[in-house]
């Protein structure tokens, strides 16, 4: 099994700033890692997929990076709506997830 | 649009089988470019996936939980179904399905989730 290790566990930052947010994968994925933003009470929502294609109406101010097992999400100016959970995912050996990066005010 | 909602009980006894089904609206369960599949949520816990289906029932389970777990598709209905086996309290969780990407024969990226439904496990 392929372990994501996702930091930090919390990151604390105001409006405006950049936020990066790490995935470490335990062995190679190659590129095939993917990025989720979950809000309270919501189901996850794809921001990113292939390390750095951005999902179908995810703005621009999200994007990834990285390949083989260090992975970044950056968020270049953060907006109030973006203040949730962050998961990464791989679908090199079946399937798993990071155990998430919360991102508060 | 499409849109996926999930239904079944929201309380399973120690022992008995988990019983879910996801009904896909908007769109249809047969097309060749998606699977299917379920992932859970643990209370206040990060995200586990449970497995896939392919239209055809081709499937792929989480090896951690494949000896209890079965999903199956019915295309006539535009629905597809989760069971899970001798539940415990530790399935106790927030059970998603959602549709996956595909890439080749695998499964890859969940681009469109339903709302969740809770299952509680206890007697």
């Amino acid at each position: 099994e392929i372990v994501l290790t996702q930091s930090p566990a919390t990151l604390s930052l105001s409006p405006g700033e950049r936020a990066t947010l790490s995935c470490r994968a335990s062995q190679s994925v190659s590129s095939y890692l993917a990025w989720y933003q979950q809000k309270p009470g919501q189901a996850p929502r794809l921001l990113i997929y292939d390390a750095s294609n951005r999902a179908t109406d995810i703005p621009a101010r999200f994007s990834g990076s990285g390949s083989g097992t260090d992975f970044t999400l950056t968020i270049s100016s953060l907006e109030p709506e973006d203040f949730a959970v962050y998961y990464c995912q791989q679908r090199t050996n079946w399937i798993t997830f990071g155990q998430g990066t919360r991102l508060e005010i | 649009q499409l849109q996926l909602q999930e239904s079944g009980p929201g309380l399973v006894k120690p022992s008995e089988t988990l019983s879910l089904t996801c009904t896909v609206s908007g769109g249809s369960i047969s097309s060749s470019s998606y699977y299917w599949g379920w992932i859970r949520q643990p209370p206040g816990k990060g995200l586990e996936w449970i497995g896939n289906i392919y239209y055809t029932g081709s499937t792929y389970y989480n090896p951690s939980l494949k000896s209890r777990v079965t999903i199956s598709v019915d295309t006539s209905k535009n629905e597809f179904s989760l069971k899970l086996r001798s539940v415990l309290a530790a399935d106790t969780a927030l059970y998603y399905c959602a549709r996956f990407t595909r890439d080749g024969h695998n499964p890859n990226y969940m681009d469109v989730w339903g709302k969740g439904t809770t299952v509680a496990v206890s007697s």
